[in-house]
């Protein structure tokens, strides 16, 4: 098993440009997770899905968009890249409810915005 | 808002010696996890311990929980080089959000 992987690994983009961010996992997960790190703080949720065709928003939701059309794959996108998004993204699964059950954490992917 | 807060914020240490984080949080919990980050990977699960249990033990691995002081340890034991990482707690903040903390970076040196 791959577990969970992520595509690309790093990027750079100019502010105002798109993206899109692909998470796949191979477990069969109900539940995904998009995460941003930054410097000197913890993960923060951006959106989550609890299954196929569902997605909900996190603690940092906003310049982010999601979708979650095969149960394998959550896609993160940034509509009009700014500078403030500049971070490293993991995407998260787990088969349960993901605050009562261990989290699979991908590589990460380190983006950023000039 | 980060719920879980490590300290120290960093910890060196020499190999063999044992290595000891602490975790504190703010609102009652369900469980609360620890995981490990080595440089520029990802995060791996390595203990989830309930609200209704005082300790548990995985391998060289020891975490204890005290709700009453809304607190959290992990003690890593006979440290090896491969310990070095920075280690996160994390709570749930609801049934799906999972609240980190800025992590401890551990560094054992040889």
């Amino acid at each position: 098993n791959a577990g969970v992987t992520q595509t690309p690994k790093f990027r750079v983009l100019k502010t105002g440009q798109s993206m899109t961010l692909l998470c796949a996992q191979d477990m069969n997960h109900e539940y995904m997770y998009w995460y941003r790190q930054d410097p000197g703080m913890g993960l923060r949720l951006i959106h989550y899905s609890v299954g196929e065709g569902t997605t909900a928003k996190g603690e940092v939701p906003d310049g982010y968009n999601v979708s979650r059309l095969k149960k394998q794959n959550f896609l993160l996108g940034l509509e009009s890249a700014a500078p403030s998004q500049t971070s490293v993204y993991f995407c998260a699964s787990s088969l349960r409810r993901g605050a009562r059950d261990t989290q699979y954490f991908g590589p990460g992917t380190r983006l950023t915005v000039l | 808002s980060q719920q879980g807060e490590e300290d120290p914020q960093a910890l060196s240490i020499q190999e063999g010696e044992n290595a000891t984080m602490n975790c504190s949080y703010k609102t009652s919990i369900n469980n609360l996890q620890w995981y490990r980050q080595n440089s520029g990977r990802g995060l791996v699960h390595l203990i989830l311990i309930r609200s209704n249990e005082r300790e548990k033990h995985s391998g060289r691995l020891r975490v204890t929980l005290d709700t009453s002081k809304k607190s959290s340890s992990l003690l890593i034991t006979a440290s090896r080089a491969a310990d070095t990482a920075s280690y996160f707690c994390a709570t749930d903040a609801n049934d799906y959000k999972l609240s980190f903390g800025a992590g401890t970076t551990v560094t054992v040196r040889a």
